[in-house]
C-alpha cells in the first residue's frame, strides 16, 4: 500500500515548456486535489476532482489543466511554463471521513 | 468562497511551554478542521482535526477547540518539545455542487527551542 505516489520529484524547465505532473493513488478514493505551496503562502488548491470523469477549479487554476484519467490517476498539465509556476506541488486524496492523504510532493522549478 | 486567516505566522518558545495557534474561517457551511504538521521538505501530515458537532478534541499533547458561533479555532500543544518543531497549517472544509476540498491557512513556523 503505497498511499499516494507523484512523479517525478524534481523538474527543472524553461519558459514555454510543457510538462505534465502524475499523481496516482492505491487507497481507492475518490476525490484528489492538487495544491501548490510557496513560502508564506500556504497550499493553494488548483483544481480537484469529486470522482472519475469530474474535475473543478480551486483557488488558483490560471495556467494548469488537469485530467482524471481514471479512479488512481490524476494528472496536472502546465501547457506552458513560467516562472510565476516554480513551486512545490502536492497531490492528495480524501479518505472516507473527510481526512486527505498527501503525496511527497515534485519540486518544479522555471527558468 | 473559504478563506481561511491563520495567525501567528511564527512562534518561539522553550520547551515544555505551550503553544497556541488560531484560525479563523469564513464560510459558515464549513464543518471540517484539520491540522497538518509539515517537517522540513516532507509532505504535510494530519496531526488532528475536529468536526462542527464537537467543541474539543483531545491526543495526548495536542487538543483542537472549535468555536462555530465566531468561527474560529484553535490548535493548543502542550509541553512542547524539540521535535514538534515544525510548520502547522490549519484547513476549512468547503463544499459545492463539485464536491468537497480544503482551503488552508498560511501556515504558523513553530520553533522549539531546548
Amino acid at each position: 500500500n503505497a498511499g499516494v505516489t507523484q512523479t517525478p520529484k524534481f523538474q527543472v524547465l524553461k519558459t514555454g515548456q510543457s510538462m505534465t505532473l502524475q499523481c496516482a493513488q492505491d487507497m481507492n478514493h475518490n476525490s484528489m486535489y492538487w495544491y501548490r505551496q510557496d513560502p508564506g503562502m500556504g497550499l493553494r488548491l488548483i483544481y480537484y476532482s469529486a470522482s472519475e470523469g469530474t474535475t473543478d477549479k480551486g483557488e488558483v487554476p490560471n495556467g494548469y489543466n488537469v485530467s482524471r484519467l481514471n479512479k488512481r490517476e490524476f494528472s496536472l498539465r502546465l501547457e506552458s511554463a513560467a516562472p510565476s509556476q516554480t513551486s512545490v506541488y502536492f497531490c492528495a486524496s480524501r479518505g472516507p471521513i473527510n481526512e486527505q492523504f498527501f503525496g511527497p510532493g515534485t519540486r518544479l522549478t522555471v527558468l | 468562497g473559504e478563506n481561511v486567516e491563520q495567525h501567528p505566522s511564527t512562534l518561539s518558545v522553550q520547551e515544555g511551554d505551550s503553544a497556541v495557534i488560531k484560525c479563523t474561517y469564513s464560510d459558515s457551511a464549513s464543518n471540517y478542521f484539520p491540522w497538518y504538521k509539515q517537517e522540513l521538505g516532507k509532505r504535510p501530515q494530519l496531526i488532528i482535526d475536529i468536526r462542527s458537532n464537537v467543541g474539543e478534541k483531545k491526543d495526548q499533547r495536542i487538543a483542537v477547540t472549535l468555536n462555530k458561533t465566531a468561527k474560529h479555532f484553535s490548535l493548543h500543544i502542550t509541553e512542547t518539545q524539540p521535535e514538534d518543531s515544525a510548520v502547522y497549517f490549519c484547513a476549512a472544509s468547503m463544499r459545492n455542487q463539485a464536491g468537497t476540498a480544503l482551503i488552508f491557512g498560511k501556515g504558523t513556523t513553530l520553533s522549539v527551542s531546548s
